[in-house]
C-alpha cells in the first residue's frame, strides 16, 4: 500500500483567512480522495481529486470553499478558504490502492 | 444507494473480554469491505479487509468475515487489552463505481478498561 504524508498536522486558524493542506503519496496514484471528520463524526467524503483534470465535488461541498489542485501524480491540495468556526475538523487525504492508505490527518481549529 | 450500519457506542469492556462489534451494509454489485481504526489523536488506520463472500480478514488478533447472505461483516476479538481503545469504522467501496470511493460507518468508540 502507498504511504502518505499530510502536513500540517494540526493548525489554528483565525476565521476569514485560508489553510492550504497537502498530502504526498510515496508511489503514483490515479485517484486521491479528501475527507473531513467534524468533531466526534465519521468521515465524510469532500471530493476526488484525479491528476489532469477538476475535482468532483459531493453534495454540500463547492470549489470556492475547497479548491483542491493535484499537479501530479503524487501530490494533492486542499484549501480550506475563507475559514469560519464551523469548519473546525480533521481533514484527511486518501490514495486509491485496495484498502485505501489514509494520511494521518490535520486538526484544524477556527477561533 | 450504498451505505453502512454499525452499532452505536460507546462499548465499555473489562481486558481480556470478548468483543463483537456489528457492522451491515447495502450495496449495488460486489463490495468490497474494510474495517479501520482510529486511535486518540491520530488518523485512520486499515485494520483488515475481505473482497469477496466468505473471506475473512484479520489482523492483530481481530477477525471479520464477509457474509453475503446477511450482509454482515463482523468485527471481532477474543481477548481485547486496553490498547485496543479506538474509534472502529466499517466502510465497504464498490470498485466498479464511476468514482470508486469508500463509504464509511458513523464509528465505534471502543473503551477497554483494565
Amino acid at each position: 500500500s502507498a504511504v502518505i504524508s499530510q502536513k500540517p498536522s494540526r493548525d489554528i486558524c483565525q476565521r476569514g483567512t485560508s489553510l492550504t493542506i497537502q498530502c504526498q503519496v510515496d508511489s503514483q496514484v490515479t485517484m486521491m480522495f479528501w475527507y473531513r471528520q467534524q468533531p466526534g463524526q465519521s468521515l465524510t467524503l469532500i471530493a476526488t481529486a484525479n491528476q489532469g483534470s477538476e475535482a468532483t465535488y459531493e453534495s454540500g461541498f463547492v470549489i470556492d470553499k475547497f479548491p483542491i489542485s493535484r499537479p501530479n501524480l503524487t501530490f494533492s491540495t486542499l484549501t480550506v478558504s475563507n475559514m469560519s468556526p464551523e469548519d473546525s475538523s480533521i481533514y484527511l487525504c486518501s490514495a486509491e490502492g485496495f484498502g485505501y492508505t489514509f494520511g494521518s490527518g490535520t486538526r484544524l481549529t477556527v477561533v | 444507494g450504498n451505505s453502512v450500519t454499525q452499532m452505536e457506542g460507546p462499548v465499555t469492556l473489562s481486558e481480556e473480554a470478548f468483543l463483537t462489534i456489528n457492522c451491515t451494509y447495502t450495496a449495488t454489485g460486489y463490495p468490497s469491505l474494510f474495517w479501520y481504526v482510529q486511535y486518540p489523536g491520530e488518523g485512520l488506520q486499515l485494520l483488515l479487509k475481505a473482497t469477496k463472500a466468505d473471506d475473512k480478514g484479520s489482523n492483530k488478533g481481530f477477525e471479520a468475515t464477509y457474509r453475503k447472505e446477511t450482509t454482515s461483516f463482523h468485527l471481532e476479538k477474543g481477548s481485547v487489552q486496553v490498547s485496543d481503545s479506538a474509534v472502529y469504522f466499517c466502510a465497504l467501496s464498490v470498485p466498479m463505481n464511476r468514482d470508486d470511493k469508500i463509504i464509511f460507518g458513523k464509528g465505534t468508540r471502543l473503551h477497554i478498561l483494565p
